[in-house]
């Protein structure tokens, strides 16, 4: 089945560093791709999407290109914050039957002063 | 419209009982999924909702568990016999499918179950 690979965190960094969180998914078909992210005691929230090859998602700083040849959707950020701590999610959506999400493992980010 | 909305936010509950979560979603949606998450983990799929109908079950949805939309509204998660494995957080997400196309899924806060 349809299926998403993350990079494990967790993920340290200092605050103005450039981030980089990797992802690739497995799919049978054409999917919408995602990044979600969940601050400490809240819930999940969008942050970018893509649909289709060679689109971008941005949002807040961060970017993400969805490369079909390479099955990639890798998150970047060119200067993060300490607020940008959090956990970040890779995940797919199908294009037919119940458009559910399948999510990856998630990868949590920690920016320090 | 807030967004989707989840009750209880927490819930502690003796192992053998049971338990009933309700999730509103966005007014206009007619999807609406139910994941679970366990610490360390993505959210996994448990199952979906179009209007009333549930289309599709996760082999992870034992016999104990139920899920019900009656009126295409609100819908409840029901856990019985509970047991230490099944605390985790549970959420619930709506999206809107109209003419062959989806939107993205909007979540809940969730409810945190923790069986004692």
């Amino acid at each position: 089945g349809d299926s998403v690979t993350q990079m494990e965190g967790p993920v340290t960094l200092s605050e103005e560093a450039f981030l980089t969180i990797n992802c690739t998914y497995t799919a049978t078909g054409y999917p919408s791709l995602f990044w979600y992210v969940q601050y400490p005691g809240e819930g999940l929230q969008l942050l970018l999407k893509a649909t289709k090859a060679d689109d971008k998602g941005s949002n807040k700083g961060f970017e993400a290109t969805y490369r079909k040849e390479t099955t990639s959707f890798h998150l970047e950020k060119g200067s993060v914050q300490v607020s940008d701590s959090a956990v970040y999610f890779c995940a797919l959506s199908e294009r037919t039957g119940g458009f559910k999400t399948i999510f990856g493992a998630g990868t949590r980010l920690f920016v320090k002063a | 419209d807030t967004g989707v909305s989840q009750d209880p936010r927490h819930k502690i509950t003796k192992r053998g009982q049971n338990v009933t979560f309700r999730c509103d979603p966005i007014s206009e949606h007619n999807r609406l999924y139910w994941y679970r998450q366990t610490l360390g983990q993505g959210p996994e799929f448990l199952t979906y909702f179009q209007n009333e109908a549930q289309l599709e079950k996760s082999r992870l949805l034992s016999d104990r568990f139920s899920a019900e939309r009656p009126k295409g509204s609100f819908s409840t998660l029901e856990i019985q016999r509970t047991e230490q494995g099944d605390s985790a957080m549970y959420l619930c997400a709506s999206s809107h499918r109209t003419g062959g196309m989806n939107t993205e899924a909007f979540f809940g806060q969730g409810t945190r179950l923790t069986v004692v």
